[in-house]
């Protein structure tokens, strides 16, 4: 079965500084999804970023980005610029590749971690 | 396009009572996902719905149920409450079961 770990339940961050959030995996599969979700205080989940397994190259959308290790199974999150309006808190997310009979969108979940921004 | 959408948003019960969550997805969207956010479980997959058949469920007691209507709405029914069910309930749907999920904004259930 496939798990997620978040083994950093809760960062902070100053304001315009840079973090970065870790996620480890297990799978014996080639081919997945990696999600990173924002859950705000207003528990809206909010999708983030997204990573194909078969892409090498790290995804980026603006001023978040990952930095995708397949072979060590890591996937961690970098926020750059940091705002007050990322504090929130951060799920990573593992999906299978659709094939065969066993299509599924089931997403499976890391612990989270809480991010703070202080100003 | 308006978002994926949760009713009602909080709920109060008590034990023993039944519940029916709903969620309407993205227009367009076919497939629907549901999952029980709690404290001490995290997020945990309850079931996912595509053109009305369920295709997966997590691992739940059978006092969880749900079904998609032919519009893609969803509704997910809890009988028997306990207070272990108190939760968020999130229901993610996507334009097919590969494809991404985008939120509602949950159910806040409580079970007294």
């Amino acid at each position: 079965a496939q798990t997620v770990t978040q083994s950093q339940p809760e960062m902070s961050v100053q304001e315009a500084e840079t973090v970065t959030l870790s996620c480890t995996y297990d799978t014996s599969e080639s081919d997945y999804y990696l999600f990173w979700y924002k859950q705000p205080p207003s528990r809206q989940m909010i999708l983030v970023i997204r990573q194909e397994a078969y892409k090498q190259q790290n995804a980026t959308e603006n001023r978040f980005s990952v930095n995708f290790q397949k072979a060590a199974k890591s996937f961690s999150l970098k926020i750059s610029d940091s705002q007050l309006g990322d504090a929130a808190m951060y799920f990573c997310a593992y999906r299978r590749y659709p094939h065969g009979s066993s299509n599924t969108g089931k997403l499976i979940f890391g612990q989270g971690t809480t991010l703070q921004v202080k100003p | 396009k308006a978002g994926v959408t949760q009713t009602p948003r909080y709920l109060i019960k008590t034990r023993g009572q039944q519940v029916t969550l709903s969620c309407s997805p993205i227009s367009g969207h076919r497939s629907v996902s549901w999952y029980q956010q709690t404290p001490g479980q995290g997020l945990q997959f309850l079931f996912e719905y595509f053109s009305e058949t369920q295709r997966n469920k997590g691992n739940f007691p059978g006092r969880f149920s749900g079904r998609q209507f032919s519009n893609s709405r969803s509704e997910m029914n809890v009988s028997t409450l306990e207070l272990g069910d108190s939760a968020l309930y999130l229901c993610a749907s996507s334009l097919a079961y590969q494809e991404t999920q985008y939120f509602g904004p949950g159910t806040r259930l409580l079970v007294l």
